[in-house]
């Protein structure tokens, strides 16, 4: 069975810092790996996803995430945060066995504040 | 292009009383599925259709829910009756193939009293 553990349910950096949310996995094989992001009152909006090739993925809105097999992390940065970028976010994986998009497993969420 | 919509984005029913929730995919898309959250913890799968098939209803909690998607086109979700723990949120999903990107619908709040 696959799992994705988010470290810390709720981030705070100040406007125009670093971003880092960090995610890890479990999972017998690689799987696919996902971030999700969900602004108040919409939906989950994917903003990147690593399937193969490069292990650094650049997503949309200057996020981007390093898939480190030896470490099952998939961590989510963005070098200069922006008070647009308060939401939640969501790391999420998927089975490569399925074709990869079917039953997507998330973690928990973490907030992230981001203060003026 | 319209996205996923859900219907209702919130409701409150007492223990024991029956809801429906609905959902519509993007227009074309095949596949179709649902997601729950509760309060706190983390977005668990329920289940997938395929046009009007279901693939996957292995996250499905017990029988009191029912999922149907008729036609292959929108899907409802029908909790009957409702329990205390069934609150959360109820996402949708929908994405052309089965290896395409999921997107995702508002959810819909629910609250049992």
């Amino acid at each position: 069975a696959q799992s994705v553990t988010q470290l810390g349910s709720h981030v705070s950096v100040s406007e125009g810092a670093l971003v880092l949310l960090r995610c890890n996995y479990s999972s017998s094989v690689p799987p696919y790996l996902f971030w999700y992001v969900q602004y108040p009152n919409q939906g989950l909006q994917l903003l990147l996803k690593y399937t193969t090739g490069a292990t650094l993925v650049k997503g949309i809105n200057g996020f981007e995430a390093e898939f480190k097999k030896s470490e099952t992390s998939f961590h989510l940065t963005k070098p200069s945060a922006h008070m647009s970028d308060a939401a939640e976010y969501f790391c999420a994986v998927s089975p490569t066995s399925s074709g990869g998009y079917q039953k997507v497993t998330f973690g928990t969420g973490t907030k992230l504040q981001v203060i003026p | 292009e319209a996205g996923v919509t859900q219907f209702p984005s919130h409701s409150v029913i007492e223990k024991g009383q029956t809801v429906t929730l609905r959902c519509d995919p993007i227009s074309g898309h095949d596949n179709l599925y649902w997601y729950r959250r509760v309060m706190g913890k983390e977005i668990k799968f329920l289940l997938h259709f395929v046009k009007e098939s279901k693939q996957d209803e292995s996250g499905m909690p017990n029988n009191r829910f029912l999922a149907e998607r008729t036609g292959g086109t929108y899907s409802t979700l029908k909790v009957q009756p409702a329990e205390l723990e069934d609150s959360g949120v109820y996402f949708c999903a929908s994405s052309q193939g089965s290896r395409e990107t999921q997107y995702f619908g508002p959810g819909t709040r629910l609250l049992v009293l």
